[in-house]
């Protein structure tokens, strides 16, 4: 079975500063992961996914993630943060087998960016 | 390239209504997955159609119910209504053109926010 937690489910930073956001995967299958931005009363829009083809992978807005086999993680990193980052952030996994076609979402971790 | 589109964005109801909602996928995605998302419960998947069929479905009552039609357009029925029904429905959509199952993005479309009162 795929589940994904996300540590910490807020999280501040100054701007300016690295931005890591904390994933770490459970799946009975090879896993597809993905990171999602949130924006208040918007659905959800794909920052990067990570595929097998390389486990460092570069999205959007200057986010890269790094799908660590052997730790179970594929957390999300920003070296600068800017205020336009403040939003909630979402990591999933691709279900498999009978559930393919289906996201697990973690709970998310809503980001805030302080001047 | 149109994104998902649903509607209607806010719908209020009250318990014991039924409900329906609409969601046209990006042009050529034949496949149409429904999420609810809920402070409580966070983000939960609730079912998956490609090409007219149900393919995937998630643990949710048979209140929920959905279909997809043949240009692809998918709607989502909740009959009724419970005060826990209120949530943000979103539709997502999908190409499956790459060749590698679970590897295709879900788009997702603005959600449509329901309030059962």
């Amino acid at each position: 079975a795929q589940s994904v937690t996300q540590l910490g489910s807020h999280v501040s930073v100054s701007e300016g500063a690295l931005v890591l956001l904390r994933c770490n995967y459970s799946s009975s299958v090879p896993p597809y992961l993905f990171w999602y931005v949130q924006y208040p009363n918007q659905g959800l829009q794909l920052l990067l996914k990570y595929t097998s083809a390389a486990t460092l992978v570069k999205g959007i807005n200057g986010f890269e993630a790094e799908f660590k086999k052997s730790e179970t993680s594929f957390h999300l990193t920003k070296p600068s943060a800017h205020m336009s980052d403040a939003a909630e952030y979402f990591c999933a996994v691709s279900g498999g087998g009978s559930t393919l076609g289906r996201l697990y979402f973690g709970r998310g971790t809503q980001l805030t960016v302080w001047p | 390239k149109a994104g998902v589109t649903q509607t209607p964005r806010y719908l209020i109801k009250t318990r014991g209504q039924q409900v329906t909602l609409s969601c046209s996928p990006i042009s050529g995605h034949r496949s149409v997955s429904w999420y609810q998302q809920t402070p409580g419960q966070g983000l939960q998947f609730l079912f998956e159609y490609f090409s007219e069929t149900q393919r995937n479905k998630g643990n949710f009552p048979g209140r929920f119910s959905g279909r997809q039609f043949s240009n692809s357009r998918s709607e989502m029925n909740v009959s009724t209504l419970e005060l826990g029904d209120s949530a943000l429905y979103l539709c997502a959509s999908s190409s499956l053109t790459s060749g590698r199952a679970g590897t295709d993005t879900q788009y997702f479309g603005p959600g449509t926010r329901l309030t059962v009162l």
